[in-house]
């Protein structure tokens, strides 16, 4: 299977902050990196798909860059309803296997 | 609008084999590029991706489980049902289902162990499954 970390495991932020959440990947994916945002009780959410490519609906503050192994979520001006675990997922290979999360919390 | 619900029993002893299903609408499985995955969650923990069947019924499995998944599809009922043999206590989560779209432009996608999906979108809203004796 593809290991996929994120970093860092949780941060604190506050509203109007740019935060930069990273996921590295245990071999090349290409740009076959997606990142989800998942709030307390609810399902993940699809943000960012191919690594850069901003989901129908999702606020252009949330944007992707990378490419091979190594990738980044960046939020440009942080927002309250930002406050959640985001997690990357790989889809180049079977198991699609997802990072372990981050979470962002309200300093 | 594209809705995916998940369905099943929420508590289920152990070593019982544990039956969801995944009911769509807004999509047909049978249109080219178009899959429906599982994806668990236990308590307080990460995602773990299960199984993805496709329109074509190429069916992916994780490694470390596939010995007791099985996931078919029923295109007229709009369903997908997955299936888990021999349940732990480990096993409790909560179980989600998601459409997803296979990148059908790249001649590589689907081959040689490769997926290459656009991510999971929408997902259900979840079923958290306990097993308890």
């Amino acid at each position: 299977d593809i290991q996929m970390t994120q970093s860092p495991s949780s941060l604190s932020a506050s509203v109007g902050d740019r935060v930069t959440i990273t996921c590295r990947a245990s071999q090349s994916i290409s740009n076959y990196l997606n990142w989800y945002q998942q709030k307390p009780g609810k399902a993940p959410k699809l943000l960012i798909y191919v690594a850069s490519s901003l989901q129908s609906g999702v606020p252009s503050r949330f944007s992707g860059s990378g490419s091979g192994t190594a990738f980044t979520l960046t939020i440009s001006s942080l927002q309250p309803e930002d406050f959640a675990t985001y997690y990357c997922q790989q889809s180049y290979r079977t198991p699609g296997t997802f990072g372990q999360g981050t979470k962002v919390e309200i300093k | 609008q594209i809705t995916l619900k998940e369905s099943g029993p929420t508590l289920v002893k152990p070593t019982q084999t544990l039956t969801l299903t995944c009911t769509f609408s807004g999509f047909s499985l049978s249109t080219t590029g178009v899959g429906v995955g599982w994806i668990r969650q236990p308590p307080g923990k990460a995602l773990e991706w299960l199984a993805l069947i496709y329109w074509h019924d190429d069916k992916r499995y994780s490694p470390s489980l596939q010995s007791r998944l099985t996931i078919t599809k029923d295109t007229s009922k709009k369903q997908v049902v997955l299936t888990m043999t021999n349940m732990d206590p480990v096993d409790t989560a909560t179980y989600f289902c998601a459409h997803t779209l296979r990148d059908i432009s790249s001649a590589s996608a689907g081959a040689g162990g490769r997926d290459m999906n656009w991510g999971f979108d929408p997902w259900g809203q979840g079923t958290l499954v306990t097993v308890s004796s």
